[in-house]
């Protein structure tokens, strides 16, 4: 069956470009999370959406980072004004479950995004 | 805060070798622990869990076991195979079972299996 898929694969921006990452979580899955992960590290946490609301910013490096899944399905993290240190993976993942029940998160393939 | 320490990386090691990947956490509260695997080119799996103290994950030969008295859950094979070759990550969850509240990963660990 079909698993979580982001778009795009790979991304090269420039320096001060906005850059917008898609996440298609698995059909029907309520709770919805981005992950950035730099190179050699494990993935740190972002955000959370439970259906179309936003639980959870807290990861959230700066202000120039924006989340939002309108529908409660596909969701999309926008980076404005993007930095060389915003060059990471960047994990999508999903879950069936809702915010107190126990589940698995299944992972994205992730976007790897360079920055020049 | 929350936080994960595994072993550095990279552990090479033979086919049929035994396997240990330490793990130790540091958390508020009573964690859920996690096993996570990533192949080379693919995303990153669970691999097993453990929701509270004394329990046991296994799968695919691995097992770990949550021990709350010393905060650790090392991760074990007793024979690996060149096909285990990855990068394993260790994560706990604060709340309830890791469904719904973001994971607190460890750095990775590199496996290496030489034939």
């Amino acid at each position: 069956g079909a698993g979580v898929s982001q778009s795009p694969r790979y991304k090269v921006a420039k320096r001060g470009q906005d850059v917008a990452l898609r996440c298609d979580p698995i059909s029907g899955h309520v709770s919805l999370f981005w992950y950035q992960q730099a190179l050699g590290q494990g993935p740190e946490f972002l955000t959370y959406f439970q259906n179309e609301a936003q639980l959870d910013k807290s990861g959230l490096p700066s202000d120039r980072f924006f989340a939002e899944r309108p529908e409660g399905s596909v969701s999309t993290l926008k980076i404005q004004r993007t930095q060389q240190e915003d060059s990471a993976v960047y994990l999508c993942a999903s879950s069936s479950s809702g915010a107190r029940t126990m589940g698995t998160q299944y992972f994205g393939p992730g976007t790897r995004l360079l920055v020049l | 805060g929350n936080s994960v320490t595994q072993m550095e990386g990279p552990v090479t090691l033979s086919e049929e070798a035994f396997l240990t990947i330490n793990c130790t956490y540091t958390a508020t509260g009573y964690p859920s622990l996690f096993w996570y695997v990533q192949y080379p080119g693919e995303g990153l799996q669970l691999l097993l869990k453990a929701t509270k103290a004394d329990d046991k994950g296994s799968n695919k030969g691995f097992e770990a076991t949550y021990r709350k008295e010393t905060t650790s859950f090392h991760l074990e094979k007793g024979s690996v195979q060149v096909s285990d070759s990855a990068v394993y990550f260790c994560a706990l969850s604060e709340k309830s079972g890791g469904g719904a509240d973001g994971l607190t990963f460890g750095k990775g660990t590199h496996l290496i299996i030489q034939p």
